[in-house]
């Protein structure tokens, strides 16, 4: 069936470094692409998307990059920042599709 | 997101008693979906409806049962509650025109 696996379960960085998360979906049909942050003790929240006729997108210090031929997608955070700290989705699902596939959650704690 | 509430947000009951979780939205979504989080693991899906008359299995749906009483309501019913189904529950809606998903505060569960 269709999954997303994601790597790493937990990355620990120091602040003001970068942290990147590695995702790799099964369904080639997919076609979107979006992140989720989760700070402690609240529901997820969309950072950022992709689509995939799009290679790379960026939104101040993230930025996610798609390869599609590959099947990899990944979230990339510079400069990062102790609020950074959060768990981290991502996900894949495909235009009218029903269902949006999540990743198993990367734990990044941002040390400063 | 104010636009997607849950209640009750904390729940303790006992095993064999059955409960259920509320699910209300403002925001127009003609879809809705249920998710389990258990901790260091990610979202899984119980059960989704694209309209009051669609209900959906998801990958977990054994030992669940859902209602969609109208567009803006969803509610899930644990018909006997057990032990394993100590979990953090989120509801999320989705318009059928984009792909990204709001997520309601989630219902922390803890099943005696």
């Amino acid at each position: 069936g269709e999954n997303v696996e994601q790597h790493p379960s937990t990355l620990s960085v120091q602040e003001g470094d970068s942290a990147v998360i590695k995702c790799t979906y099964s369904d080639s049909a997919s076609n979107y692409f979006p992140w989720y942050k989760q700070e402690l003790g609240k529901r997820p929240q969309l950072i950022i998307d992709i689509r995939s006729n799009v290679g790379e997108k960026k939104d101040q210090r993230i930025a996610v990059t798609l390869n599609k031929t590959a099947k990899h997608f990944s979230l990339h955070i510079t400069e990062t920042q102790p609020e950074d700290s959060a768990v981290y989705f991502c996900a894949a699902s495909r235009t009218g599709g029903f269902k949006t596939i999540f990743g198993a959650g990367t734990r990044l704690f941002v040390k400063a | 997101d104010a636009d997607v509430t849950q209640t009750p947000r904390n729940r303790i009951t006992k095993t064999g008693k059955r409960i259920m979780l509320e699910c209300s939205q403002t925001k127009g979504h003609d879809r809705m979906y249920w998710y389990r989080q258990d901790p260091g693991l990610g979202l899984q899906l119980i059960y989704y409806s694209f309209d009051v008359k669609d209900i959906n299995k998801g990958e977990i749906s054994d030992g669940y049962s859902v209602s969609r009483q109208a567009q803006a309501k969803f509610s899930l019913s644990l018909e006997s509650a057990i032990p394993n189904q100590t979990a953090l529950y989120f509801c999320a809606t989705r318009d059928r025109y984009q792909e990204t998903q709001y997520f309601g505060p989630g219902t922390r569960l803890l099943v005696l």
